[in-house]
């Protein structure tokens, strides 16, 4: 099981962009990174994907390191929304069962 | 489009009796994925489907939980007879791709079914 580590919390002001990192140095070289959230009292919910290269969607941008051993999940503008437990997931070929950490609980101060 | 959904959203049962968890995936979604979460404890994964095959059961507890996906449509999850430790909440997730395409694919999670064992 490629494991990650994330910071138990953190904290962002409402309107700022947020910085959340996550570590996986024994990724392999076909593991996937995914970051979900859970909001309360909800299921984990898609944030956004990426292999090699640094990506962007309409809710974040996730920043891989070169040696892909960490990564960063970026939100432009924390909203009160946002305020959720993220998780950083690596997924591998053919294995896609997720292993979910402790994830980074995210506060949004207004 | 229709999301994941599960029923019941809670279930309170007394120990030593039978639940069982209804989940309805994404329609056209041939994997089906069970996780959990117990008091205090992370996420774990349960099982995966592959339309109605069990592709991968390596996080089922005991033999007290059954799951089945007849028909490779919606999958139950049966817990008979459940312990006070089963307490929880149970999360189906759907997604679409296999291999490497898989590795990919973004899992859709239903709101849970919470379970409360007396």
């Amino acid at each position: 099981d490629a494991k990650t580590t994330q910071p138990n919390s953190m904290e962002s002001n409402e309107e700022e962009p947020v910085h959340l990192p996550c570590n996986h140095s024994t990724i392999s070289g076909t593991d996937y990174i995914h970051w979900y959230r859970q909001l309360p009292s909800q299921g984990p919910e898609y944030v956004i994907h990426g292999l090699t290269s640094n990506v962007n969607n309409r809710m974040a941008s996730l920043a891989i390191a070169e040696d892909r051993k960490s990564s960063t999940l970026i939100l432009h503008r924390a909203t009160l929304r946002d305020a959720a437990v993220y998780y950083c997931i690596l997924t591998a070929y053919n294995f896609n069962k997720f292993y979910f950490g402790s994830g980074t609980k995210l506060n949004v101060k207004p | 489009e229709a999301g994941v959904t599960q029923f019941p959203s809670h279930s309170v049962i007394e120990k030593g009796q039978t639940v069982t968890l209804r989940c309805d995936p994404i329609s056209g979604h041939d994997n089906l994925y069970w996780y959990r979460r117990v008091m205090g404890k992370e996420i774990k994964f349960l099982l995966h489907f592959v339309k109605e095959s069990k592709q991968d059961e390596s996080g089922m507890p005991n033999n007290r939980f059954l799951a089945e996906r007849t028909g490779g449509t919606y999958s139950t999850l049966k817990v008979q007879p459940a312990e006070l430790e089963d307490s929880g909440v149970y999360f189906c997730a759907s997604s679409q791709e296999r291999g490497l395409a898989g590795a990919r694919d973004t899992q859709y999670f239903g709101p849970g079914t919470r379970l409360t064992v007396l």
